[in-house]
């Protein structure tokens, strides 16, 4: 199956500073690749997503790069606001429609 | 307006005595996702249905069963809970259309039922 590697577990940056968090798979067939942000106690959220077909994708502050060769992909978080900080999980969704998720990296942003 | 609904939000069981979570979701989808999520994790997929297919995850443990009666609902049974298996259970919903490949497949999460073993 798909093994999702998620760097790094926990990550602080000052507000307004950029965050930056990496993400590799393994399965070559994986073709569609979210990324989540989870409060505490609440359901993941999607906030952003990119298929195979595309090697990047942004929405306002956040944006996403995918590497196909490489097998890599990155969430970029600019100018970070306080109500950034939570866990923020990729993931992939593999041949077989089932989703596997990264490790989680808990984003901390300081006023 | 709610689109995948489970129930119960919190549920409390016995060690040993059997239990099932209940997922509906009003968004027609023909995908539905289980995953367990411990503290501190990532959700870990347990299985999922493809229209009427079931998919076990090679890993998941036997005493995880799932039943999905018709296209709304998906149950989870776990026939024995551990104080291992005391989780956040997430349900999840996607449509995946027949013969496209690389779509956009988004997941619709449920709120989860926080499962308690005493």
């Amino acid at each position: 199956g798909e093994n999702v590697e998620q760097h790094p577990s926990t990550l602080s940056v000052q507000e307004g500073d950029s965050a930056v968090i990496k993400c590799t798979y393994s399965d070559s067939a994986s073709n569609y690749f979210p990324w989540y942000k989870q409060e505490l106690g609440k359901r993941p959220q999607l906030i952003i997503d990119i298929r195979s077909n595309v090697g990047e994708k942004k929405d306002q502050r956040i944006a996403v790069t995918l590497n196909k060769t490489a097998k890599h992909f990155s969430l970029h978080i600019t100018e970070t606001q306080p109500e950034d900080s939570a866990v923020y999980f990729c993931a992939a969704r593999g041949s077989g429609n089932q989703f596997y998720f990264g490790t989680g990296t808990s984003l901390t942003v300081i006023p | 307006d709610a689109m995948v609904i489970q129930n119960p939000r919190y549920q409390v069981t016995q060690f040993g005595k059997p239990v099932t979570l209940s997922c509906s979701q009003t968004l027609n989808h023909n995908v539905m996702y289980w995953y367990q999520q411990k503290s501190s994790q990532a959700p870990k997929l347990l299985f999922h249905y493809y229209d009427k297919d079931f998919n076990n995850e090679a890993d998941t443990p036997d005493n995880f069963q799932s039943r999905r009666p018709n296209t709304s609902f998906c149950f989870l049974d776990i026939r024995s809970p551990g104080l291992g298996d005391a989780a956040m259970y997430l349900c999840a919903t996607s449509r995946v259309p027949q013969g496209v490949q690389g779509g956009r497949s988004e997941q619709y999460f449920g709120p989860g039922t926080r499962l308690t073993v005493t």
